[in-house]
């Protein structure tokens, strides 16, 4: 596609539920990055992917969050037994090179946990 | 510690002001990349600039000019003459090293009609 896909736009879970968000990058890209958006706050950093490298999982805010990236393209975040702490905007975005280039973002999922 | 403080969280304009928006970066590494995004409200982020920290040279474009200053550790970005349109959440970032970017809190630019 042209630009960064994510899905699903809005999703809402119940307390304690698994979910997963997907990110589709632009076609080419080797880098892929998780923020997270939660309100009043910034982003903030969770994984990043760098072609066949292990990822940078230094964000990740504990176990119940983990990423995978697939054929060094479609990735999943998946948050497992989510908590109301969890309700955010996860943005996802790619770049064609190193972590210094431009990032182009998704439009993100909207996470609410009820 | 690498940190980004964006200390205007909320500005409003009336339109053909203009405005700058402030950014303040700490970083230990000599090595580092600034970033300006633009968040309108359909969320995506939209990349604006992309300066490193060897090139202090301010840049112009169109309505949007930045200021790089190393002495105070700023990043200031000015928009002439503001639109509506120019309404949105501004998001300055830091990328130092080889390390994922750093983002500020955002600014929030309301400008009125």
């Amino acid at each position: 596609g042209a630009g960064v896909s994510q899905s699903p736009s809005n999703k809402v879970t119940e307390k304690g539920k698994d979910v997963e968000l997907r990110c589709d990058p632009i076609s080419g890209h080797t880098a892929l990055y998780w923020y997270r958006q939660s309100l009043g706050q910034g982003l903030e950093f969770l994984i990043y992917f760098q072609g066949n490298s292990a990822p940078d999982k230094s964000g990740l805010p504990s176990d119940r969050f983990s990423a995978e990236r697939t054929g060094g393209s479609v990735s999943t975040l998946t948050i497992q037994r989510t908590q109301q702490e969890d309700s955010a905007v996860y943005l996802c975005a790619s770049s064609i090179g190193t972590l210094n280039t431009e990032a182009f973002f998704g439009q993100g999922t909207r996470l609410t946990v009820v | 510690a690498q940190k980004v403080t964006q200390a205007q969280t909320e500005i409003s304009v009336v339109e053909k002001e203009d405005v700058t928006l402030d950014c303040v970066y700490e970083t230990r590494d000599t090595t580092y990349y600034l970033f300006w995004y633009k968040q309108p409200p359909s969320g995506e982020l939209v990349f604006l600039i992309r300066r490193n920290s060897f090139d202090e040279q301010n840049e112009i474009s169109g309505r949007y000019s930045w200021n790089f200053q190393k002495s105070t550790s700023s990043f200031n970005f000015t928009i002439t003459a503001s639109q509506v349109v120019d309404s949105a959440v501004y998001f300055c970032a830091l990328s130092p090293g080889n390390t994922p970017l750093v983002f500020g809190k955002g600014t929030r630019l309301s400008v009125i009609a």
